[in-house]
């Protein structure tokens, strides 16, 4: 069965650092591109960043509002993605998704809470 | 303000067929195909619509996708309670290097 599983959400304060990891089962994880979307409590899916490995090259994008702060990663080996999010704001608070792309994110995991809060 | 624009709302009673807009530009939709989700709350988010107008093995036929110059919609014939949830538009914008949703559309079945 194709499966994305999301895991490392939880309560912390701002400022605070935090990583999501996703695992990957039932499909050839290394052919993909991979992504994170989120949504924040009440508001619409967002798209947050995407990773795909080209041969020795790590090809990544993320959106303006995490540029700096988030980092994504993956390793093939182990059929995982990763979402570091350091320096974490209140507006970060958000149900976090991983999707796999293959013209369309045809795979979602079930999301990951992750709430921003003194 | 999502850079791809969808009217907040949308209803319809059973067995009508509802139609959802969605409006962006050149650097978006001008260039790029578009993708459709339907989004339960506390679920998953489901592909509906691929490549303007294209169904993932497993969607009815009842949804259908169309994609004209910076605009696209997405149909659904024959409504049906079920049908009930959030929809979503998506695609790559050349300017933010980024992809991008719609707003999202809620529809409600009356």
């Amino acid at each position: 069965e194709v499966q994305l599983v999301e895991s490392g959400g939880g309560l912390l304060q701002p400022g605070g650092s935090l990583r999501l990891s996703c695992a990957a089962s039932g499909f050839t994880f290394s052919n993909y591109w991979m992504h994170w979307v989120r949504q924040a409590p009440g508001k619409g899916l967002v798209w947050v960043s995407r990773i795909y490995i080209d041969g020795s090259r790590t090809r990544t994008t993320y959106a303006d509002s995490v540029k700096g702060r988030f980092t994504i990663s993956r390793d093939n080996a182990k059929n995982m993605l990763y979402l570091q999010m350091n320096s974490l704001r209140a507006e970060d608070t958000a149900v976090y998704y991983c999707a796999r792309y293959y013209l369309g994110m045809d795979v979602w995991g079930q999301g990951t809470t992750v709430t921003v809060s003194s | 303000q999502s850079v791809l624009t969808q009217p907040p709302s949308a209803s319809g009673t059973p067995g009508q067929r509802v139609t959802i807009s969605c409006f962006g530009s050149s650097s978006n939709m001008g260039s790029h195909t578009v993708n459709w989700y339907q989004h339960l709350p506390g679920t998953a988010p489901k592909l509906l619509i691929y490549l303007d107008n294209q169904r993932p093995s497993g969607v009815p036929d009842r949804f259908s996708g169309s994609r004209s110059g910076t605009s696209a919609s997405l149909a659904i014939s024959g409504l049906q309670s079920e049908d009930e949830a959030d929809y979503y538009c998506e695609a790559w914008d050349d300017s933010l290097n980024a992809m991008i949703f719609g707003g999202g559309t809620k529809l409600t079945v009356l």
